[in-house]
């Protein structure tokens, strides 16, 4: 059974930095491109990240290019999101997708706030 | 960038009636190996979203088929025959062929109980 579980959300302030992980199970890891997918309160989804299955390549939303990155550890399993100077529209449940938005964790929620 | 629209924004259904979600694209969905990369995902309240269909029609693992996909282009629509409660929720469309720059989705459509 696939598993994607996120981690590392958590009440932040503005300008400061947060790393989110993604650990996933069920299947191999190494072979499949991943996504970072955001949602903030009570809005819509948005992606926001992609890293090939060997870190070949990575994209990024416009909204958070230059101060996310999108990473990966195949030998660990995780995918993961460094996050830096964090804004308040940046507050949002994080998920961690599979290829093609075919499995998707369950989130991590992230907030930016005084 | 491809623009996402669905309609309506909401819909109130009583169980076991049928119901059709319109997601209309910006541009055509078709990519170059002649597939048309257009999915339906389901956001059950307090979820994480679920993929419902892949490329148009084919419906995912374990997904009743009740729920089916029509459509090409930029024109796709979602219909659920015999509603049950546990189709209540948010339904997304979106779009994986224009990428990069990135993967666009609709801004969802509502199901709630009349």
């Amino acid at each position: 059974e696939v598993q994607l579980v996120e981690s590392g959300g958590g009440l932040v302030q503005p300008g400061s930095s947060l790393k989110l992980s993604c650990v996933a199970s069920g299947f191999t890891f190494s072979s499949y491109n991943m996504h970072w997918i955001r949602q903030a309160p009570k809005k819509g989804l948005e992606w926001i990240a992609l890293i090939y299955y060997d870190s070949s390549n990575k994209y990024y939303a416009d909204s958070v290019k230059g101060r996310f990155t999108i990473s990966r550890d195949n030998s660990k399993n995780t995918l993961y999101l460094e996050m830096n100077s964090l804004r308040s529209e940046d507050t949002a449940m994080y998920y961690c997708a599979k290829k093609a938005l075919a499995y998707w964790g369950q989130g991590t929620l992230v907030t930016v706030s005084s | 960038d491809v623009v996402m629209t669905q309609t309506p924004p909401s819909l109130s259904v009583a169980i076991g009636q049928s119901v059709s979600i319109s997601c209309k694209s910006s541009q055509s969905l078709v990519y170059s190996d002649g597939k048309t990369y257009l999915h339906w995902l389901l956001q059950s309240p307090g979820r994480s979203p679920k993929r419902l269909i892949y490329q148009v029609s084919n419906l995912g693992s374990g997904v009743p088929d009740r729920f089916s996909g029509t459509g090409s282009q930029k024109d796709f629509t979602l219909k659920i025959s015999r509603v049950e409660a546990e189709d209540l929720g948010v339904y997304y469309c979106a779009q994986t062929t224009h990428f990069p720059p990135m993967y666009t989705f609709g801004a969802g459509t509502k199901l709630e109980l009349k």
